[in-house]
C-alpha cells in the first residue's frame, strides 16, 4: 500500500524567514506529485506539479519554489516568507499511467507572523 | 478555464436526515468528476470518482450521478450521521494527468445528534 508523509506537521515562522516543507511517497514508483495551498476555510489551489525527478512545473506564482530531488520526494521552499503564505500545504500524488484521482497527504499547517 | 460551483455552506442537519450538496461545472473537455471529503486538520480524502457521463459513483452511503447534459454532479446521502460532519469538495479533471484537479469552494456540513 502507498503512504504519503509530510513534514513538519506545523510551523510557525517569522515574515522574511526561509521555509522548507517536505513530502515523501512510499510504495509507488514514478508517481505524479503535486503541491496545493489551502487558506483557512478556503478551497485547494494547485501550486506545482512534477511528473519526473528534476522536473517541476509552476501553476501559480506565490513567491514559492518546488523541487523533486528524488523519485519519491517533493520539496516546497522559499527564501523569504510573506504573511500571505500562511495556510495549509498539501502534497498529493497520482499514479503515472492514465489515472486522474489524487491522494493527499496529511498536510503542513504554516503560520507566518 | 474550468470551474466548479457548489452549494454554499454551512449546511446543518440532524442525524437521520438526508443530505444533498449541489455541484455544477464548466469545462471545454469531457471531465472525470470526483467528490472529496476533508475532516478538520486533515488532507482531503477521495470519496469516489465517476469517469463517465450518466454513471453513478458511490461510497460509504454517498452517491452521485454524472449528468453530462446538465453538467451537474450532486452528492447525496439518504441518512447522515454525526461522523459525516466535514467539508465536501466537488472536483474535476480534464484528463491531463500531469495537471491538478479543479476544486469547488467546498461545502461545510455539520450533523447534530
Amino acid at each position: 500500500a502507498q503512504t504519503i508523509h509530510q513534514w513538519p506537521v506545523a510551523e510557525i515562522k517569522a515574515v522574511g524567514s526561509p521555509l522548507s516543507l517536505g513530502c515523501t511517497i512510499k510504495g509507488k514508483s514514478s508517481p505524479n506529485l503535486y503541491w496545493y495551498w489551502q487558506a483557512t476555510g478556503g478551497t485547494l489551489q494547485q501550486l506545482f506539479y512534477s511528473i519526473t525527478v528534476g522536473q517541476v512545473e509552476s501553476v501559480v506564482q506565490l513567491n514559492l519554489s518546488a523541487s523533486r530531488p528524488k523519485d519519491d520526494q517533493f520539496i516546497l521552499s522559499t527564501e523569504k516568507l510573506l504573511l500571505s503564505h500562511s495556510g495549509f500545504y498539501l502534497c498529493a500524488w497520482s499514479p503515472y499511467w492514465g489515472f486522474y484521482e489524487q491522494y493527499f497527504g496529511p498536510g503542513t499547517r504554516l503560520t507566518v507572523l | 478555464g474550468d470551474s466548479v460551483t457548489q452549494t454554499e455552506g454551512p449546511v446543518t442537519l440532524s442525524e437521520g436526515t438526508s443530505l444533498t450538496v449541489n455541484c455544477s461545472y464548466e469545462t471545454k473537455q469531457y471531465p472525470t468528476l470526483f467528490w472529496y471529503v476533508q475532516y478538520p486538520g486533515e488532507g482531503p480524502q477521495l470519496l469516489f470518482k465517476v469517469p463517465k457521463a450518466n454513471e453513478k459513483g458511490s461510497n460509504r452511503g454517498f452517491e452521485a450521478t454524472y449528468n453530462k447534459e446538465a453538467t451537474s454532479f450532486h452528492l447525496q446521502k439518504a441518512s447522515v450521521q454525526e461522523s459525516d460532519s466535514a467539508v465536501y469538495y466537488c472536483a474535476l479533471s480534464e484528463g491531463n494527468y500531469a495537471q491538478g484537479l479543479t476544486f469547488g469552494l467546498g461545502t461545510r456540513v455539520s450533523v447534530f445528534p
